[in-house]
């Protein structure tokens, strides 16, 4: 198994730009989530889903949107990239309730410029 | 927003030494957990606690959670270069919220030769 993939592994932007950060997992798990992790700040979660077609927002909805087709996949949407949304992203997921062990994935790093 | 505090929020210490990491809250958890993350990757999970007062061992490591399920604590013995990363607490708090973890900011650990 894989376990959880993210692409790119690095990005550049430009304020106002758009980009989708891709995760798909293969170990058939339920649950899956977006965190961002800034510097000196721990990870804050963006969104999470607890099965294909269900999401909902965690503490740093704003500026991003999600969604989740399949069970496999869930992007990470930017619509109009800003300096403030500069970070690591991570995607992670876990087999059913969040205290199971979420396997995380490498990471996504943006910067807006 | 809950808070979870972690200390230190770095330590720097020789190889053999003994350290403890504290990571504190002021509300109840309902499960702890304890991530290790190294520089370009994801965080990966230590161990999990769950009852008040539990104890587990990985190893050199010793994790606690308190008795009020409102702090826990990893000791390290006779540390090695090898234990050098990011190590991050992250809960699940009792009352429900966002389906999602709740994270520290982290303890840098090094640990030199």
């Amino acid at each position: 198994n894989a376990g959880v993939t993210q692409t790119p592994k690095f990005r550049i932007l430009k304020i106002g730009q758009s980009m989708t950060l891709q995760c798909t997992q293969d170990m058939n798990h339920n649950y899956m989530y977006w965190y961002r992790q800034d510097p000196g700040m721990g990870l804050k979660l963006i969104y999470y889903s607890v099965g294909a077609g269900i999401t909902d927002k965690g503490e740093v909805p704003n500026g991003y949107n999600v969604s989740r087709s399949t069970t496999e996949d869930f992007p990470l949407r930017l619509e109009l990239a800003a300096p403030s949304q500069t970070s690591v992203y991570f995607c992670a997921s876990s087999y059913s309730q969040v205290q199971e062990t979420q396997y995380f994935g490498p990471g996504t790093r943006l910067l807006v410029l | 927003t809950q808070l979870l505090e972690q200390s230190p929020q770095f330590l720097s210490i020789q190889e053999g030494e003994n350290l403890t990491v504290y990571c504190n809250s002021s509300s109840v958890f309902s499960s702890l957990q304890w991530y290790r993350q190294e520089p370009g990757e994801g965080p990966v999970l230590l161990v999990t606690v769950v009852t008040g007062g539990e104890v587990k061992k990985l190893k050199r490591l010793t994790f606690q959670f308190g008795d009020a399920r409102k702090d826990s604590s990893l000791h390290i013995t006779a540390a090695q270069p090898g234990d050098t990363g990011l190590y991050l607490c992250a809960g699940l708090y009792s009352g429900g919220g966002a389906d999602g973890l709740t994270f520290g900011k982290g303890t840098h650990l090094i640990i030199q030769p």
